[in-house]
């Protein structure tokens, strides 16, 4: 089985940089997603990672070590429409599925 | 392209009646995902499709959940004898079969159901 561990609610404010970390346990990992949701809304799809290291795209960023089972999302220049819930989530090999986490509930302020 | 429909977006239905949601893939996705959504959780996997097989079914899916992708276009997926327990979001997503787009799935809006 899998499980994903990230923290429940982060609040940080505009302009600033904050980090969404995620812990994972899956019996054959093949790689990392980050998903943002907006309330209301649909998930969509930020990142992948399936080696080690960082991964950039705009303002976000996403990193991954495989050794300790562990990844994180870095938000830049932080903005309130950037307020919303943020998942990690993990693919078994053999496995085509994803499985998510609980998600991370992400509050910009003024 | 307009991405990834659900219909109907909300139902509500009473203990015991049937529902059944729909969902149309980007058209050149060939997977094509069930997940279950709660409040404050993340989306739970229900079932898989690769064109028209069904090839993988999670554990939360009991046998009054169905689900079918008939040509491998569209897919539903259908309650049966509903339960208060079923009220949630019901998120279709589909992606690519193969390569780097495999990893990308894309969701759409949802079908609330609301069991009194």
């Amino acid at each position: 089985g899998q499980s994903l561990e990230q923290p429940s609610e982060v609040t940080a404010v505009e302009g600033a940089i904050v980090q969404i970390n995620c812990t994972y346990q899956t019996s054959g990992f093949y790689g990392l997603s980050w998903y943002q949701q907006h309330d209301g809304g649909a998930p969509t799809f930020l990142s992948y990672n399936a080696l080690d290291g960082l991964e950039e795209t705009g303002r976000f960023s996403s990193f991954l070590s495989r050794s300790d089972s562990y990844g994180y999302l870095l938000l830049q220049e932080l903005q309130m429409k950037d307020s919303a819930s943020y998942f990690c989530a993990v693919r078994d090999w053999g496995a085509n599925n994803l499985f998510f986490g609980t998600g991370t509930r992400l509050t910009v302020i003024p | 392209d307009t991405g990834v429909s659900q219909n109907p977006r909300h139902k509500i239905t009473k203990r015991g009646q049937n529902v059944t949601f729909r969902c149309d893939p980007i058209s050149e996705h060939n997977r094509l995902y069930w997940y279950r959504q709660t409040l404050g959780q993340g989306p739970e996997f229900l079932t898989y499709f690769q064109n028209e097989a069904q090839l993988e079914k999670s554990r939360l899916l009991s046998d009054r959940f169905s689900a079918e992708r008939p040509k491998g276009s569209f897919s539903t997926l259908e309650i049966q004898r509903t339960e208060q327990g079923d009220s949630a979001m019901y998120l279709c997503a589909s992606s690519l079969g193969r390569g780097s787009g495999a990893n990308v799935l894309t969701f759409g809006a949802g079908s609330r159901l609301t069991v009194l």
